[in-house]
């Protein structure tokens, strides 16, 4: 149950587009459609965006978009804005009933 | 509407045991699918799920933390505890718990509370 890999930053220009990635195994995100992307403000709780790799809870923008290749999930915010900066978390269930963050990224829109 | 808030000590001493409350509204953790997590956060750093109970009563530790942690519910007061024992400065931490709901995980969370262990 190690934690899943991100990079530690990421940043993007209003209106362009930027991909978190979130790298685990074959164990944990390489097995299981059960990854999910969360996006934290500055002393806020998470907020879900992202489940089951792709799908978008109610509410939340269809700039937000997931997908996963082998062990490799990533997130795509489309048509940036300054709202979007915040840290973003990807997660992945891990059989067993267990469950693995990854390290979080922080992501600046310049 | 759903919420969650988390409820216990701000300070705890090392070697002492730590007791959380999570009081939830809006749902019921007697309903077919339903689940309380707790997730924490260290100051600066990345969350780490720890543990989780089932509207069954089944429940699920952190490989790292099971020898530490209990979790537990009372459904007719809408509450689930957890207790972590042997607390250490590196486990200051702000402490979520969260709901998990069909195929929609920590779809909801708590405010979070902040534990601080020193002497």
């Amino acid at each position: 149950q190690s934690a899943l890999t991100q990079p530690a930053s990421v940043s993007g220009s209003p209106g362009q587009s930027i991909t978190i990635s979130c790298t685990g195994t074959s164990s944990d995100v390489g097995s299981y459609n059960l990854v999910s992307w969360y996006q934290q403000h500055p002393g806020k709780a998470p907020k879900l965006m992202i489940y089951e790799v792709s799908k978008r809870p109610s509410g939340v923008s269809n700039r937000f978009s997931g997908s996963k290749s082998g062990n490799t999930a990533s997130l795509t915010i489309s048509g940036l804005q300054a709202e979007d900066e915040a840290d973003y978390y990807c997660c992945s269930y891990a059989g067993s009933s267990l469950w693995v963050f990854g390290g979080g990224t922080k992501l600046t829109v310049l | 509407q759903v919420t969650l808030r988390e409820s216990g000590p701000a300070l705890v001493k090392p070697t002492q045991t730590l007791t959380l409350t999570c009081t939830f509204s809006g749902f019921s953790l007697s309903t077919s699918g339903m689940c309380v997590s707790w997730i924490r956060q260290p100051p600066g750093k990345a969350l780490e799920w720890l543990a989780r109970i089932d509207w069954d009563d089944d429940k699920y530790y952190s490989t790292s933390l099971k020898t530490r942690l209990t979790i537990s519910k009372d459904t007719s007061k809408n509450q689930v505890v957890l207790t972590m024992t042997n607390m250490d400065p590196v486990d200051t931490a702000t402490y979520y718990c969260a709901r998990d709901y069909d195929s929609e995980p920590f779809d909801y969370w708590g405010q979070g509370t902040l534990v601080t262990v020193s002497s």
